[in-house]
């Protein structure tokens, strides 16, 4: 089935730093969405992306969606304390008819 | 509008017994899909229900069943339980089913198998 492969799977990035993490697949996606899990809750939508190319920005979180639709991207600029947490893009898989989760990106953040 | 309510929040189960988890959807949701989330890991998605009916499945065995109810809640039914079966089960509820609609997760019950 349907994989894909986030990297890197644990970021420790500096208060203040940006940082970028990666959503990678082996076959074209039609889209993908992206959400934020704090440590001890639940994942929580944060954006989807459909076309190729497509950029799309929530503050100081800037989501991009490869030209082939492979790939993904989620680069978040200052980094607060409130960035704490595990993103995860999830691509939908049109056979099964279901959202697949990749193993996640956890971030930590050193003040 | 009220958010994704899963029942029980914590339950600790013995190998070879059967549970039973429930999930009420947010209002406005038809769709509801279930996920096994291990530590450390990614959910993996388990099945969706939409209509009172199983419209899509993941690798799970046939142990995993669920249910949907007229007013779109479910339940999560694994027999037979084993160790690897310790996990978050969350719930997803969502405005339809397809790929265009976000999941909105309820706080999971968390399963620990001995």
């Amino acid at each position: 089935g349907q994989q894909v492969m986030q990297i890197p799977q644990y970021q420790h990035v500096q208060e203040g730093e940006d940082f970028t993490t990666y959503c990678n697949s082996s076959t074209t996606l039609s889209n993908i969405q992206w959400y934020k899990q704090r440590p001890g809750g639940h994942p929580v939508f944060l954006i989807q992306l459909v076309k190729s190319g497509e950029v799309k920005k929530q503050k100081r979180l800037t989501f991009q969606f490869g030209e082939a639709k492979k790939n993904s991207s989620l680069h978040i600029t200052a980094t607060q304390t409130t960035d704490v947490g595990t993103y995860f893009c999830a691509p939908w898989q049109a056979a099964g008819n279901k959202l697949t989760f990749g193993g996640g990106t956890r971030v930590l953040v050193k003040p | 509008e009220t958010g994704v309510t899963q029942s029980p929040t914590h339950l600790i189960k013995t190998r070879g017994q059967q549970v039973t988890l429930r999930c009420s959807s947010q209002s406005g949701h038809n769709t509801v899909s279930w996920y096994q989330q291990a530590l450390g890991q990614g959910p993996q998605f388990i099945f969706q229900y939409y209509r009172e009916e199983e419209n899509g499945r993941g690798n799970f065995p046939p142990r995993f069943s669920g249910l949907q109810f007229p007013n779109y809640s479910s339940e999560l039914n694994v027999n037979a339980l084993e160790l690897d079966d310790s996990a978050l089960y969350l719930c997803a509820s969502s405005y339809r089913t397809g790929g265009n609609s976000p999941l909105h997760f309820g706080n999971g019950t968390r399963l620990t198998v001995t």
